[in-house]
């Protein structure tokens, strides 16, 4: 994958956890906007965020995205139980003219 | 409320093609903002773009498989579908159908997906 994620970050109950999704200049770096998907175990992936920082109806506003340079974050304020999930970013490539996800990011509520 | 279905085999034996039709409900396939396209996830593994059509046809693969892969939209059905020829045991993955947002390509709604094992 083009996309590169830490495969896992871990937080307690209430705190903020962030997951990085790092790019390049034919993706992320080349003004193209990043995605979000959160797929909790045994479902479908689901839309988190759109566009780089937008949620989509029903996304809690504990769920913000941002993006800088070649490099976009997932960020979770107020960590929930039911957030153990994995997450996958998204981006158009140019190089490869197709779609790219990251490579996932398990996250565990301790 | 859009909503996508897999449908197809369960198993295919190794060198076969493997075919999937999504059925798109509660909305027409015939947009301009959308395209409609394919992602696969071995088990245990992450997500991998397979595709993408546009209700006119235009289609948009992913390299790796493009030698492999025909995405066709058949409009009068509301249904697009995937042929993916000289399968071997890595393409054995659930596939999900999703409709993707032509500005973003984001993809949203997702169809349940479906398993698909290559073995003799």
């Amino acid at each position: 994958s083009v996309l590169t994620q830490p495969p896992s970050v871990s937080g307690a109950p209430g705190q903020r956890v962030t997951i990085s999704c790092t790019g390049s200049s034919s993706n992320i770096g080349a003004g193209y906007d990043v995605h979000w998907y959160q797929q909790l175990p045994g479902t479908v992936p689901k839309l988190l965020i759109y566009g780089n920082n937008n949620r989509p109806s029903g996304v809690p506003e504990r769920f913000s995205g941002s993006k800088s340079g070649t490099s976009a974050s997932l960020a979770i304020t107020g960590l929930q139980a039911e957030d153990e999930a994995d997450f996958y970013c998204q981006a158009y490539d140019n190089s490869l003219r197709g779609v790219v996800f990251g490579t996932g990011t398990t996250v565990t509520v301790l | 409320q859009l909503q996508l279905q897999e449908s197809g085999p369960g198993l295919v034996r190794p060198s076969e093609t493997l075919s999937l039709t999504c059925t798109v409900s509660g909305g027409s396939i015939n947009t301009y903002n959308h395209y409609w396209g394919w992602i696969r996830q071995p088990p245990g593994k992450g997500l991998e773009w397979l595709g993408n059509i546009y209700y006119s046809g235009s289609t948009y693969y992913n390299p790796s498989l493009k030698s492999r892969l025909t995405i066709s939209v058949e409009s009068s059905k509301n249904q697009f579908s995937l042929n993916l020829t000289s399968v071997t045991a890595t393409d054995t993955a659930v596939y999900y159908c999703a409709r993707s947002s032509v500005r973003g390509m984001w993809f949203d709604p997702w169809g349940q997906g479906t398993l698909v094992t290559v073995s003799s």
